[in-house]
């Protein structure tokens, strides 16, 4: 079973910070690693797909790295906004099935 | 524009009730999973379904059951509501390949007494 593990578990930021979060997840058969970001009472929104190792992407204000090597990806926001408060799931696929992290829960205080 | 729709929204039922979350997606997706979020647990997998006739357990399975008779439904049934299983369910959908995110619905809150 792969375990695919986030942290912090939570973190509070004020307005115009910038922040990292990580997602670690077991290297070997690697496929895919997911990041979702999910608003408190709505569903998980896709944010990034990652494939390749040393791939970055990049939504906005929002980048994530991706080392499949060591068995890493990192989530980055710049200049934090209070709309970035969310919860950030990250998931890789495991037999057949999709494993979620607990999630990073976000909060930026304007 | 294609969606993925859950319903009810909310759901209160008796201990011992069958109840049936409906899930139903327009995005023609091979793919279909039903969800249960917890404190504590995140997202843990109950059933999924690769294509008509096709469903498969998942992690959390033990008392649910799914049926996909067609591409676009996959309801998710509690045969015998039990407290425990009060929790929030997100239905999601994906074309068949990882390189793709999941599509998630609305999610239902079921609330068992």
């Amino acid at each position: 079973i792969l375990n695919v593990e986030q942290s912090p578990q939570s973190l509070h930021v004020q307005e115009g910070d910038s922040t990292n979060f990580t997602c670690s997840f077991p290297s070997s058969n690697f496929y895919a690693l997911h990041w979702y970001r999910w608003e408190t009472a709505k569903s998980p929104k896709a944010l990034f797909v990652m494939t390749l190792n040393g791939d970055e992407k990049k939504k906005g204000r929002i980048s994530a790295t991706l080392n499949t090597k060591e068995g890493y990806s990192y989530l980055y926001i710049k200049g934090s906004q209070p709309e970035d408060s969310a919860t950030y799931l990250c998931a890789a696929p495991s037999n057949n099935d999709m494993r979620f992290g607990a999630g990073t829960r976000l909060t930026v205080k304007p | 524009d294609a969606e993925i729709t859950q319903s009810p929204r909310h759901k209160i039922t008796e201990t011992g009730r069958q109840v049936t979350l409906a899930c139903h997606q327009t995005w023609n997706h091979n793919n279909m999973f039903w969800y249960r979020q917890d404190l504590g647990h995140g997202l843990r997998l109950i059933h999924y379904s690769y294509g008509v006739q096709d469903t498969n357990k998942g992690e959390v399975s033990d008392g649910y059951s799914v049926s996909r008779s067609n591409t676009e439904d996959l309801p998710l049934t509690l045969e015998s509501a039990a407290s425990s299983q009060t929790s929030v369910y997100f239905c999601a959908s994906s074309p068949g390949s990882y390189s793709r995110g999941y599509t998630f619905g609305s999610g239902t809150r079921l609330t068992v007494v």
